[in-house]
């Protein structure tokens, strides 16, 4: 299995609401990734996890926080989000050595109202 | 940090022509080059890939040359085909498991 899965697809919400996005993968890989993506422009990296730690956070706000409750499982929490934060919402992962490929997930499309 | 470039922004071919797509990057410390197609509404799918201790890869129609010294790594398809019209990133790696991407072209290969 080398796939990625990403739920839900499409979500819109409010600026008040919370939400999560979930991502899943069942190729053993210990390094899980979360990234935003506008249209026309390239994946940008929000957070690393590495072993189900938290290894790198690109300075993202608060109102994003991200979660791995075990090697498979990553979420993201979404709070007071606001309308610039839509976008593709990418989920990735990979083996933890270095120059390793990174398997993407088909993306959370998200539309914050 | 890392910075890689990446031309043209937009590629038209006619169908069976080639299409080179070039990056460089700035930290002679990245070892690894992948190239991503990613299609419309779907996440980046890797096609092919080259580390630092190789000068090309080549998988069926697909290319790839990296020259060390001029700091540059460069996409070749060949025959291409309608199928091959996509958004083509490049990204580098240099520590960790971090890719920085390049800016992205967007391939149209008319029929």
């Amino acid at each position: 299995d080398t796939e990625v899965t990403q739920t839900p697809k499409h979500l819109v919400m409010g600026m008040t609401n919370k939400k999560s996005l979930k991502c899943e993968q069942h190729m053993g890989h210990r390094a899980m990734y979360w990234y935003k993506q506008k249209a026309k422009k390239p994946p940008e990296l929000m957070f690393v996890y590495s072993y189900e730690k938290l290894s790198i956070n690109e300075s993202v706000p608060s109102r994003f926080s991200p979660e791995c409750p075990n090697s498979s499982l990553l979420n993201l929490h979404l709070h007071a989000l606001q309308p610039e934060d839509s976008a593709l919402y990418l989920c990735a992962s990979s083996q933890v050595n270095r120059g390793r490929e990174q398997f993407f997930g088909p993306g959370t499309r998200l539309t914050v109202l | 940090g890392e910075n890689v470039e990446q031309h043209p922004s937009t590629l038209s071919v006619q169908e069976g022509d080639s299409a080179v797509i070039k990056c460089t990057y700035s930290d002679s410390a990245s070892n690894y080059f992948p190239w991503y197609k990613q299609e419309l509404g779907k996440g980046p799918q890797l096609i092919i890939d080259i580390r630092s201790n190789v000068g090309e890869k080549k998988d069926q129609r697909i290319a790839v040359t990296l020259n060390k010294t001029a700091k540059h790594f460069s996409l070749h398809i060949t025959e291409t085909q309608p199928e091959d019209s996509a958004v083509y990133f490049c990204a580098a790696s240099r520590r960790g498991n971090q890719f920085y991407f390049g800016t992205g072209t967007s391939l149209t290969v008319i029929p």
